[in-house]
Order: structure tokens, then sequence, then C-alpha cells
């Protein structure tokens, strides 16, 4: 089974400020690891994902990601945030060996970003 | 189309009904995805279409739910005898299938309220 963890449900920082947004995950193989960002009365909007290689990833709008295997967990980072990163932000997992194709999302962390 | 087309936008049902939620996906886009997304739930895997295999049925909650896709295109949701817990945004998303990696885009989603 597959399943992810956002173990906030909430995480506030000040504008110009790095921000962190927690995710572990749990997969019997290797994973393909995701990040959404859902805007208010928006769908979600893919931000980036680890594939394999560089375990450092590089997303949409000055995000990136770190994949660490060994504490299995894929971390959001941001080095300045901004007011219009207030959103909600969604991690997701697939196990690569099972073949299921769908995702297995997060509960969801909000951020709120203060000017 | 240039994006996932989900109708209608919302819906407000009595307990007891059934209710259709449609959605377009992205053409060429071979695989079909819908999930629930409930306040402060997360986002809820229901079912998977790709191509003319089989779909991933697993998700649905009951066997009031069940889900179509016509021509390999347009799918259709449906929710027989709608319960109060049905109350939800439901989310149809698509993706391409060859050199897969998971990427998924979304519809905004259909509001179902169910009095």
């Amino acid at each position: 089974a597959q399943s992810v963890a956002q173990p906030e449900d909430q995480v506030n920082v000040a504008e110009g400020n790095p921000l962190t947004v927690k995710c572990t995950y749990s997969v019997s193989g290797n994973p393909y690891l995701f990040w959404y960002v859902q805007y208010p009365n928006r769908g979600l909007q893919f931000l980036l994902k680890y594939i394999t290689g560089d375990n450092l990833v590089k997303g949409s709008y000055g995000f990136e990601a770190e994949f660490n295997k060994s504490q299995t967990s894929f971390h959001l980072k941001k080095p300045s945030a901004l007011v219009s990163d207030s959103a909600l932000y969604f991690c997701a997992v697939r196990d690569r060996g099972t073949g299921r194709r769908a995702l297995t999302f997060g509960s969801g962390t909000r951020l709120q970003v203060q000017p | 189309g240039a994006g996932v087309s989900q109708s209608p936008s919302n819906k407000v049902t009595e307990k007891g009904k059934d209710v259709e939620l449609r959605c377009d996906p992205i053409s060429g886009h071979t695989a079909l995805y819908w999930y629930r997304q409930s306040l402060g739930q997360g986002l809820e895997f229901l079912i998977y279409f790709q191509g003319n295999s089989a779909p991933d049925k697993s998700g649905l909650p009951s066997d009031r739910f069940s889900a179509e896709r016509t021509g390999g295109s347009v799918s259709t949701l449906t929710i027989q005898r709608t319960q109060q817990e049905d109350s939800a945004v439901y989310l149809c998303a698509s993706s391409l299938i060859e050199g897969n990696t998971g990427e998924l885009f979304f519809g905004e989603g259909s509001r179902l309220t169910v009095l």
C-alpha cells in the first residue's frame, strides 16, 4: 500500500522568509513523488515531481523539494515566500513497483504567507 | 480542449436522488481519474481509466457509485441514492500514458451538496 502524511494542517510564514511544507511517504518499492498546489476556487496545479536522479528537484514559481530516501521525506521549500504563495499544498506518491497508476495524496497543508 | 472540463460546477440535490457528474479530459490523454475532496480530508481516489483496460475501481466507496468512460474520452460519474456524506468536490484529472510519470491535469471540480 502507498500512503502520504502531511503532518501540518497549516503553516504560517512572513513574506520574504523561507518556507517549508513537510511530507513523508510510505511505499513498498521506490516512489514517484509530486507536489500540487490548489489556489482558492481552482483545480489542483502541478508544481514539481521526483522521478529519479538528483534528489533536489526544482519546479514552478521558485519552489523546490528534496527527496530523502532514508527519511522517506519529500519536503517542499522556497527560499523567499510571497503573499501570492498562500494556497493549499498537496503531496502525492505513486509506488513504481506496483504498476498502480493512481496517485495517493496527503491531506493537504494550508500555507498562509503574511505581508 | 485546452484543459480538463467538468460539469456541472455546482450541484445541489436532495438526499436519495441520483446525480451525474461529467468530465471531458484533455484531448489525447488516455488516462482519466476521479478523486473526491472533502473538507479537511484531502483527496480520495475513486476510480481510474486507462485506454481499453479494465478500470481500477478500488477507490469507489460503495456500490452507489459508478463511472463509465465512453469512446476513451468523456467520463460520467454517477452517484445513486445520494446521502449527505456524499457532499464533496469531485475532481477529474487526465494524463498522458506514454512516458507517463504521473503528472495529472485537474479540472476545477464539481461541488456536490446533498441536502
